[in-house]
């Protein structure tokens, strides 16, 4: 099975901070990687897929890079209401699974 | 509006069975493939289940293979899951999700576009 590793786990910022977020797989999964927004008591919201097409409604502040292993979502200036947990998640394999998430919070 | 709702989450005992439910509306259900993914207290997110458009093709995480089952029906534009032998460790919020497909020329490339809102199942005596 494919696995996948955040980092880091939580990291702290300010508005306006640049915040850039790690996802490694086990494996070469190619641009099989999405990410998701997940703020407390919501369910997961998409916002990249394909490791770097933005969906549609997601501000542009907001961008993913990489392929094979490694792969980086960017938020280039953190807004108050960015502040939520992200997940990667690797669409190569049938049986999904997602990074175990990194924390954002206000420093 | 795209719209998936969840329900039949509840306290159950271990060793117990629940049966959850997602009544879709807003697209045409039987075109996509779904998925159930669950997330315990506190924890982050974990593939359960998935199922094809036409049922064809079923996948199980280890974790739950051999006492979940997945199904829709198309003409009730339903997704279940069916959960038996329950453990502690399967306590979570349980969202139903929407697999889509882009395609970069000849690539297909998965993702959840659309989640319900999660029903909460407790396993505990």
């Amino acid at each position: 099975d494919i696995q996948m590793t955040q980092s880091p786990s939580s990291l702290s910022a300010s508005v306006g901070d640049r915040v850039t977020i790690t996802c490694r797989a086990s494996q070469s999964i190619s641009s099989y990687l999405n990410w998701y927004q997940q703020k407390p008591g919501k369910a997961p919201k998409l916002l990249i897929y394909a490791a770097s097409s933005l969906q549609s409604g997601v501000p542009s502040r907001f961008s993913g890079s990489g392929s094979g292993t490694d792969f980086t979502l960017t938020i280039s200036s953190l807004q108050p209401e960015d502040f939520a947990t992200y997940y990667c998640q690797q669409s190569y394999s049938t049986l999904w699974a997602f990074g175990q998430g990194t924390k954002v919070e206000i420093k | 509006e795209v719209q998936l709702v969840e329900s039949g989450g509840g306290l159950v005992k271990p060793g117990g069975s629940l049966r959850l439910s997602c009544a879709a509306s807003g697209f045409t259900f039987s075109s996509y493939s779904m998925n159930w993914v669950r997330q315990a207290p506190g924890k982050g997110l974990e593939w359960v289940s998935s199922i094809s458009s036409s049922s064809s093709y079923i996948y199980y995480a280890d974790s739950v293979k051999g006492r979940f089952t997945i199904s829709r029906d198309n003409a009730k534009n339903s997704l279940y899951l069916q959960m038996n032998s329950l453990r502690a460790e399967d306590t979570a919020v349980y969202y139903c999700a929407r697999e889509t497909e882009y395609y970069d020329i000849l690539t297909g490339y998965s993702h959840f576009d659309y989640w319900g809102q999660g029903t909460l199942v407790t396993v505990s005596s």
